[in-house]
């Protein structure tokens, strides 16, 4: 079956700085991989997603990146403020199957 | 609308007792996912409805585990007897699938969670 690796587990970044979080996934034939959000002590929320057909996905401050050849997509935060500090985690699906992969998590801190 | 409501918040028991978790997915959402986040883990997948159907609950740990989803709404998760090893966050998430080329897609809704304490 799929698994979705994710690094870092943490990252601490100042105020205005990018973040960076890389995730590998195994199974080929995985083509949708969206990213979640959760703030301390709320619900996990879909940020960004990309699918197979795009390399890349834009949205704000915010980007995603694909490389299906390395199995390898990113996320990109820039002019990091205080509250993108959340965990954030990667996920990776066939959507034949249904049923989403997540990552272990990033715990991304951004001190002001 | 409301989002995907849990039930309870936090729960703390005894290890050997049972606990029903409670999940009222969006209205209309044909998909019903159960996940459980133990510390510092993955969002690791238990098991799916299709209405009132189990798709998959390959990721169901044990037979102290049980899932139901009478009637296509709300989903209930017990777990019997309750080991240390349960203890950890278990969230209800929700979709609708949307066709998207030859292949169907959707946005997953997450609750707020239960915290289940084992003692």
């Amino acid at each position: 079956g799929e698994n979705v690796e994710q690094h870092p587990s943490t990252l601490s970044v100042q105020e205005g700085d990018s973040a960076v979080i890389k995730c590998t996934y195994s199974d080929s034939a995985s083509n949708y991989f969206p990213w979640y959000k959760q703030e301390l002590g709320k619900r996990p929320q879909l940020i960004i997603d990309i699918r197979s057909n795009v390399g890349e996905k834009k949205d704000q401050r915010i980007a995603v990146t694909l490389n299906k050849t390395a199995k390898h997509f990113s996320l990109h935060i820039t002019e990091t403020q205080p509250e993108d500090s959340a965990v954030y985690f990667c996920a990776a699906k066939n959507t034949g199957f249904q049923k989403l992969v997540f990552g272990t998590g990033t715990r991304l801190l951004v001190s002001p | 609308e409301a989002g995907v409501t849990q039930f309870p918040s936090h729960s703390v028991i005894e290890k050997g007792q049972t606990v029903t978790l409670r999940c009222d997915p969006i209205s209309g959402h044909d998909n019903l996912y159960w996940y459980r986040r133990v510390m510092g883990k993955e969002i690791k997948f238990l098991l799916h409805f299709v209405k009132e159907s189990k798709q998959d609950e390959s990721g169901m740990p044990n037979n102290r585990f049980l899932a139901e989803r009478t009637g296509g709404t709300y989903s209930t998760l017990k777990v019997q007897p309750a080991e240390l090893e349960d203890s950890g966050v278990y969230f209800c998430a929700s979709s609708q699938d949307r066709l998207w080329g030859l292949a169907f897609s959707g946005e997953l809704f997450f609750g707020e969670g239960s915290r289940l304490t084992v003692l």
